[in-house]
């Protein structure tokens, strides 16, 4: 079955620190995976995009890593800011039928 | 903003109301989509729609009825819902439903049926 899981279910950190977010998946055949931001009463909006062949992208202080053996991504925000406050969603699409098969987030709190 | 846009923003309606709700994307894609964000669960695929025809539909309940008059809108028609019902509904539209592109999401309707 075409699983993504996250981890942690939910973050609290300080402005300033680093955090990292995990997703693993069992999706397959694999295309591509992507990381959102879905800041409260607002849709996603994508992050990153990493296909099969890449294992870093960066956008900003965001950096999304891939190991398409493990089938694992993460991703690390650097120095965290107020408004990095969201739900970070990982979905993996599938080669074929580009099927989005979505996580549940990671809902990240940054305190000041 | 994504350029997709979604009204209204919240609707509270009773289980025996008929409502709709709209979304309107300005970015000239041909694939438009209805997903259902109930909390703590993955986005659930409703409804794929391309140039304004039908083209997946996931087992969703009757009371939910979908239309695609163009290419650039797209509408939810919602009669005799349920309580669990009650969720964030996006819209998302994309280049091509067939291809790997990317998915740009309105700001949702936050729906609750009493």
């Amino acid at each position: 079955k075409n699983q993504v899981e996250q981890s942690p279910q939910s973050l609290i950190i300080l402005e300033g620190k680093n955090c990292t977010l995990q997703c693993n998946y069992t999706v397959s055949p694999f295309s591509n995976l992507r990381w959102y931001k879905q800041d409260t009463g607002r849709g996603p909006v994508s992050l990153t995009i990493m296909t099969f062949s890449e294992n870093t992208k960066s956008n900003g202080r965001y950096t999304a890593t891939l190991d398409a053996d493990t089938k694992q991504s993460s991703l690390h925000i650097t120095a965290s800011q107020l408004s990095d406050s969201a739900s970070y969603i990982c979905v993996v699409i599938t080669s074929g039928t580009y099927k989005y098969i979505f996580g549940t987030g990671t809902r990240l709190k940054v305190l000041a | 903003e994504t350029g997709v846009t979604q009204t209204p923003r919240h609707l509270v309606m009773g289980m025996t109301n008929k409502k709709s709700l709209k979304c309107e994307q300005h970015l000239g894609h041909n694939a438009m989509y209805w997903y259902k964000q109930s909390a703590k669960k993955p986005l659930e695929l409703m409804f794929v729609y391309s140039l304004e025809e039908r083209v997946e539909n996931n087992s969703v309940p009757s009371r939910f009825s979908p239309e695609c008059p163009n290419s650039s809108h797209l509408f939810l028609h919602l009669h005799t819902l349920q309580p669990e019902d009650s969720a964030l509904y996006l819209c998302a539209s994309s280049q091509d439903f067939r291809q790997v592109d990317e998915q740009f999401f309105g700001p949702g309707t936050r729906l609750t049926v009493l």
